[in-house]
C-alpha cells in the first residue's frame, strides 16, 4: 500500500495564480483534510471530509475550496493564490470514528511570489 | 484560540538526557493522540491514549494521560540523537462541532546532541 501520496511535492505559484494540490488514499479511510503548517503556528486545519461528497471547513478555510468526489481522493484548490498561501500543505486521512488518528501524507511546498 | 497548549516549545539536550513534554488543555478530550515529524516528512502516530490516568510505553517514550483527561505527557528516558523532531500533540472531541477532527497543539522541537 502507497498509503497517502500527495501531488505535487512542490510548487511555486505567482500571485493571482490557481491551482489544485491532489491527495489519493489507498486505505478505504473514511474521513481526510487538509492542513497548512507554517513555522510555530503548529498544523492549522483547512477543510476536511467525513464522507464521499461531503465537505466541511476548518480553522482557516479562506482562500481554499475542496471537493470529494471519490473516496479515495481529496482535491484543495487555490483559485488566485497569495503570498500569505505560502506554507507546507499536508494531506491526511482516518479510519477512526471516535479518535481520529490520522495517517498523513508527505507534504506540498508551496511557494507564492 | 489555542486549546492545546505544549511546552517547551523548544527543547535542546545532550544525548542521554531525559526530558518531558507537556500538552495541556482547560478542555476535556475523548482522546489524546501523539504524532512525530521529522524534518521534510509528514507527521507520524506514535500513540493514542483514551482513558483518564492511562500509561503507554514505547521503548523509551513513556505517555500519560491525565484523571481528568485534560492534559498529557511524554516522557523520554535516555534521549538519543534518533529521537530529533517535532513532537505534536492532539486531542479528540466526541460529537458536536468537533465531529470527525483534531485538535493539535503547536508542537515541541526536540534537539538531541551527540
Amino acid at each position: 500500500n502507497a498509503g497517502v501520496t500527495q501531488t505535487p511535492k512542490f510548487r511555486v505559484l505567482k500571485t493571482g495564480q490557481s491551482m489544485t494540490l491532489l491527495c489519493a488514499q489507498d486505505m478505504n479511510h473514511e474521513y481526510m483534510y487538509w492542513y497548512r503548517q507554517d513555522p510555530g503556528m503548529g498544523l492549522r486545519l483547512i477543510h476536511y471530509s467525513v464522507g464521499e461528497g461531503t465537505t466541511a471547513k476548518g480553522e482557516v478555510p479562506d482562500g481554499y475550496n475542496v471537493s470529494r468526489l471519490k473516496k479515495q481522493n481529496f482535491l484543495l484548490g487555490l483559485e488566485s493564490a497569495a503570498p500569505s498561501q505560502t506554507s507546507v500543505y499536508f494531506c491526511a486521512s482516518s479510519y477512526r470514528k471516535t479518535t481520529y488518528e490520522q495517517y498523513f501524507g508527505p507534504g506540498t511546498r508551496l511557494t507564492v511570489t | 484560540t489555542q486549546l492545546l497548549e505544549q511546552s517547551p516549545q523548544f527543547l535542546s539536550i545532550q544525548e542521554g538526557e531525559n526530558l518531558t513534554v507537556y500538552c495541556n488543555s482547560s478542555s476535556v478530550f475523548s482522546s489524546l493522540q501523539w504524532y512525530r515529524q521529522e524534518p521534510g516528512e509528514g507527521p507520524v502516530l506514535l500513540v493514542t491514549v483514551v482513558t483518564g490516568g492511562e500509561v503507554k510505553k514505547l521503548k523509551r517514550l513513556t505517555f500519560q494521560f491525565g484523571d481528568a483527561r485534560k492534559d498529557s505527557s511524554l516522557h523520554i528516558t535516555a534521549a538519543q540523537p534518533g529521537d530529533t523532531g517535532l513532537y505534536l500533540c492532539a486531542g479528540s472531541k466526541a460529537g458536536g462541532t468537533s465531529y470527525g477532527k483534531l485538535t493539535f497543539g503547536q508542537g515541541t522541537i526536540l534537539t538531541v546532541h551527540p
